[in-house]
């Protein structure tokens, strides 16, 4: 079955420090995929997306991912975190059909909690 | 340029009862979807709707019904409800596209409480 898994459910880093988040999905075809952010109060909202091409992807406020198809992981990198920062950051993605488009439905991971401390 | 939004923010119902939610995408998006989001976990996909029709349909049962109208927005409809519905809601728009895959934006949710 098709799914996505995020090992880390609760990283806690002081500010500075680097930060790498794992994702890894399970399917064996071609997958576009997601990194969503939920900031404290606030709603999803996304960091980064992959749908082809290089594979090392760069969102806002300074993240990026890199694809890795051969480890079917997506993980999430930042150098330098800030406490703001903190945050729930959630994987997802979805499949493509054989005539490339993609299936409607994202699946994400269950979340891993960011505490940023100053 | 407004983004998703949803109605009501909360909602508290009684077993057995029905309940209709509200979702207006973002300008420019014709492709809606709804997830449901239990304590603690991902988001899990019920159905998405394009064209006025049900693109796509996850595991839900027959109780979660949907439609689309002319202007894209759309509505979820859950009938019969039990305890296990409780949960947030969330609605996500996209631009429907043929080519490598559709980016979801999500909306703040509507947030069931099922007593």
């Amino acid at each position: 079955a098709q799914s996505v898994s995020q090992h880390n459910h609760h990283v806690i880093l002081s500010e500075a420090a680097s930060l790498e988040l794992g994702c890894n999905y399970s399917y064996g075809g071609t997958v576009n995929l997601f990194w969503y952010v939920q900031y404290p109060g606030q709603h999803l909202q996304l960091l980064l997306k992959y749908f082809s091409g290089d594979p090392l992807v760069k969102g806002i406020k300074g993240f990026e991912a890199e694809f890795i198809k051969s480890k079917f992981s997506f993980n999430l990198r930042k150098p330098s975190v800030q406490w703001s920062d903190t945050a729930e950051y959630v994987c997802a993605m979805n499949t493509r059909s054989g005539y490339g488009g993609s299936q409607g439905n994202l699946i994400f991971g269950k979340g891993t909690k960011l505490s940023v401390k100053p | 340029d407004a983004g998703v939004t949803q109605s009501p923010t909360h909602l508290i119902k009684t077993r057995g009862q029905q309940v209709t939610l509200r979702c207006s995408p973002k300008s420019g998006h014709d492709t809606v979807s709804w997830y449901q989001q239990a304590l603690g976990q991902g988001p899990q996909f019920i159905f998405q709707y394009y064209e006025e029709e049900e693109r796509q349909r996850g595991n839900f049962p027959d109780r979660f019904s949907g439609h689309q109208f002319p202007n894209y927005s759309s509505e979820l409809n859950v009938n019969a409800l039990l305890l296990g519905d409780s949960a947030l809601y969330l609605c996500a728009s996209s631009l429907f596209s043929q080519g490598v895959g559709e980016t979801q934006y999500f909306g703040p949710g509507t947030r069931l409480l099922v007593l």
